[in-house]
């Protein structure tokens, strides 16, 4: 039982490229979860997706893409990266309590993040 | 809107002593939940605790307790006896239906012997 993983751990890109951060997670959860953290500002959502098939905008989406490829995976992109983008990306998982409109959340296991840095 | 804050951006300590990190949050909901995590210098996120509003009973867990107040809109966390491996960045957060989880900046404590 893996939990969450990410790939890659590591990544460096130059200015304007692009890549997809991977996730995945094997506890049948219906809810995933893109964070990016950053000195002294904590965590922030970037994008979630409350079940498989739909996904929302965080706090923090300009710049990015997500896709649910399925229950088990949720794929972060960056179209064309910028400095600003240099981060510590988490991947999150959780089980949903209720239904989608009114649910509340269990608690979040994390995967164990990916450090991008944007030259 | 909800909000959580974490007014301690640092705290230092010496081994043994206690210690109470502070998280203020902000809902106009009544049913909500409530978050510790851990952040270790390692990176990975560890949960520790999870609150129901509608359970106001403090926990306690080894070293460990945790002090809900609706009325003041506080969830605090305090460490007893405080040893170097609780140094790490704690974080508070919140959710409240139909949203995902909000996070307070974090606290870091660091605790020297």
């Amino acid at each position: 039982n893996a939990g969450v993983t990410q790939t890659p751990k590591f990544q460096v890109l130059k200015t304007g490229q692009s890549m997809t951060l991977q996730c995945a997670q094997d506890m049948n959860h219906n809810s995933m979860y893109w964070y990016r953290q950053d000195p002294g500002m904590g965590l922030r959502l970037i994008y979630y997706s409350a079940s498989e098939g739909t996904t929302d905008k965080g706090e923090v989406p300009n710049g990015y893409n997500v896709s649910r490829l399925n229950k088990r995976e949720f794929s972060l992109r960056l179209e064309s990266a910028a400095p600003s983008q240099t981060s510590v990306y988490f991947c999150a998982s959780s089980e949903a309590v209720g239904t989608s409109g009114s649910a509340l959340y269990n608690e979040q296991f994390f995967g164990p993040g990916t450090r991008l840095t944007v030259l | 809107a909800q909000k959580v804050t974490q007014a301690q951006t640092e705290i230092s300590v010496v081994e043994k002593e206690d210690v109470t990190l502070d998280c203020v949050y902000e809902t106009r909901d009544t049913t909500y939940y409530l978050f510790w995590y851990k952040q270790p210098p390692s990176g990975e996120l560890v949960f520790l605790i999870r609150r129901n509003s509608f359970d106001e009973q403090n926990e306690i867990s080894g070293r460990y307790s945790w002090n809900f107040q609706k009325s003041t809109s506080s969830f605090n966390f305090t460490i007893t006896a405080s040893q170097v491996v609780d140094s790490a960045v704690y974080f508070c957060a919140l959710n409240q239906a139909g949203t995902a989880l909000i996070f307070g900046k974090g606290t870091t404590l660091s605790v020297s012997s």
